[in-house]
């Protein structure tokens, strides 16, 4: 069984800051990990992938995440936000291999609001 | 361009129709999967299918039937058994089972009144 924990469904920060989402796992095997960004009505576009290389992991548009296997985090993380950042953001775990690969256990969600 | 195609992205029907929801890649993908999203509880897994004339229930199967007559089709039909419709259903596809990286198309927005 596998579970996602998405700490603060919402997270306001202002331009320029950093932006810190939080996201916890639990899984029986080795986990892939991932981050998704959603804009409102539209489909999920993956910013970036952990999948056992590699702990800390960069992805799309400045963003990247640490997989610390002491802790189950995967964190997500931006030295400085924009305003196109303003979104939802998704923590997803799945594993590979085996009868049920691919699918992908989501967090919650976290809305991220960026303020000028 | 390679992609995920739904359709419609909006789509509104009367309480006790049945409706299908149509999804497409051109990735050679040979997993598919269907999620709903409600606000605030993220996406559940309806329906996946890993391999042509074959699939299996997610977590919230019930109300919900699927088809997987080609690799490149998976659709997905919400039948008047399904209590609650109205969400946002999204339609995904990874490669195989070691490229688990899924994709996902923009969504159909159903509204049942």
């Amino acid at each position: 069984a596998q579970s996602v924990t998405q700490l603060g469904s919402h997270v306001s920060v202002s331009e320029g800051a950093l932006v810190l989402l939080r996201c916890n796992y639990s899984s029986s095997v080795p986990p892939y990990l991932f981050w998704y960004v959603q804009y409102p009505n539209q489909g999920l576009q993956l910013l970036l992938k952990y999948t056992s290389a590699a702990t800390l992991v960069k992805g799309i548009n400045g963003f990247e995440a640490e997989f610390k296997k002491s802790e189950t985090s995967f964190h997500l993380t931006k030295p400085s936000a924009h305003m196109s950042d303003a979104a939802e953001y998704f923590c997803a775990v799945s594993t590979a291999g085996g009868t049920s690969y691919g699918k992908l256990t989501f967090g919650q969600g976290t809305i991220l609001t960026v303020h000028p | 361009d390679g992609g995920i195609t739904q359709s419609p992205k909006y789509l509104f029907r009367k309480e006790g129709q049945n409706v299908t929801l149509s999804c497409e890649q051109n990735l050679n993908h040979d997993a598919m999967y269907w999620y709903r999203q409600d606000p605030g509880q993220g996406l559940r897994l309806i329906y996946y299918s890993q391999i042509v004339n074959d699939f299996q229930k997610g977590d919230i199967a019930e109300g919900y039937s699927v088809s997987r007559e080609k690799k490149e089709s998976f659709p997905l039909t919400v039948t008047s058994a399904q209590k609650n419709p109205t969400a946002f259903y999204l339609c995904a596809s990874s490669m195989d089972r070691l490229n688990t990286e899924a994709f996902f198309g923009q969504g159909t927005r159903l509204t049942v009144v």
